[in-house]
């Protein structure tokens, strides 16, 4: 069964480092996700990323982050200068698109990879 | 705005035992989809059971099925014959037309299945 994989599973990393984060989604998914869970809290939305750029970003999704899909099954985070609290893990998620009928246009569902836990020291 | 709430931070059940786990949505756009997701203790988040506000019929996944009552906006996911591969913390989560597909997600429920 198609699955999302993300690389690494875990990383350390110095405050002010940049980081980037790896995904693999699904080969015939058209949408890609990242979202985030801090410990213990509930996962939040970071970006959504449609044709090559990005289609929605929540107030998290700061000037330090970025995506990019730099080639035809990479999906990538970067983390510009990391700071403490960007401790999390790290959701890789995609879907394909729902193109007829009532739902037009509402994405199928996301499948999650694995998640890289990043720890900010 | 929309919102997905759990109320119950967690939750026990006998193993072999039925359990509802609760959620309440609120969206103004009558296009939305309702999600479950479970995480076991080593992270990862894997897809369970969807329901499409259009759909007719409660949707059912194996041991799972969704009590959706969307008069009353609830989305509840009820596992039959609990195991204890099933003690894991469990998301509900929506995305609607106007959300480009995102999700938002409840602050979930921790379940414990008693041997």
């Amino acid at each position: 069964e198609p699955e999302v994989t993300q690389t690494p599973s875990h990383q350390v990393t110095q405050m002010g480092q940049e980081v980037i984060l790896r995904c693999v989604p699904i080969s015939n998914h058209l949408y890609f996700y990242w979202y985030r869970q801090i410990l213990g809290q509930k996962v939040e939305f970071l970006v959504s990323f449609y044709n090559n750029e990005i289609s929605e970003k929540s107030e998290i999704f700061d000037d330090q982050f970025s995506v990019e899909r730099p080639d035809g099954s990479n999906f990538t985070l970067k983390i510009r200068s990391t700071k403490l609290e960007d401790s999390a893990m790290y959701f890789c998620a995609s879907s394909e698109v729902r193109t007829s009928g009532a739902r037009a246009g509402l994405q199928e569902t996301q499948y999650f990879g694995p998640g890289t836990r990043l720890l900010v020291l | 705005a929309q919102k997905i709430t759990q109320t119950q931070p967690g939750m026990f059940v006998q193993e072999k035992e039925a359990v509802t786990l609760d959620c309440t949505y609120d969206t103004s756009d009558p296009s939305y989809g309702l999600f479950w997701y479970k995480q076991p203790s080593s992270g990862e988040m894997i897809f369970l059971i969807y329901q499409g506000s259009y759909d007719q019929q409660n949707a059912t996944e194996g041991r799972y099925s969704l009590n959706f009552q969307k008069a009353r906006k609830s989305a509840n996911l009820v596992i039959s014959a609990s195991q204890l591969g099933d003690s894991a913390m469990y998301f509900c989560a929506m995305s609607w037309r106007g959300s480009q597909g995102n999700l938002i997600f409840g602050k979930g429920t921790k379940l414990s299945v008693k041997p």
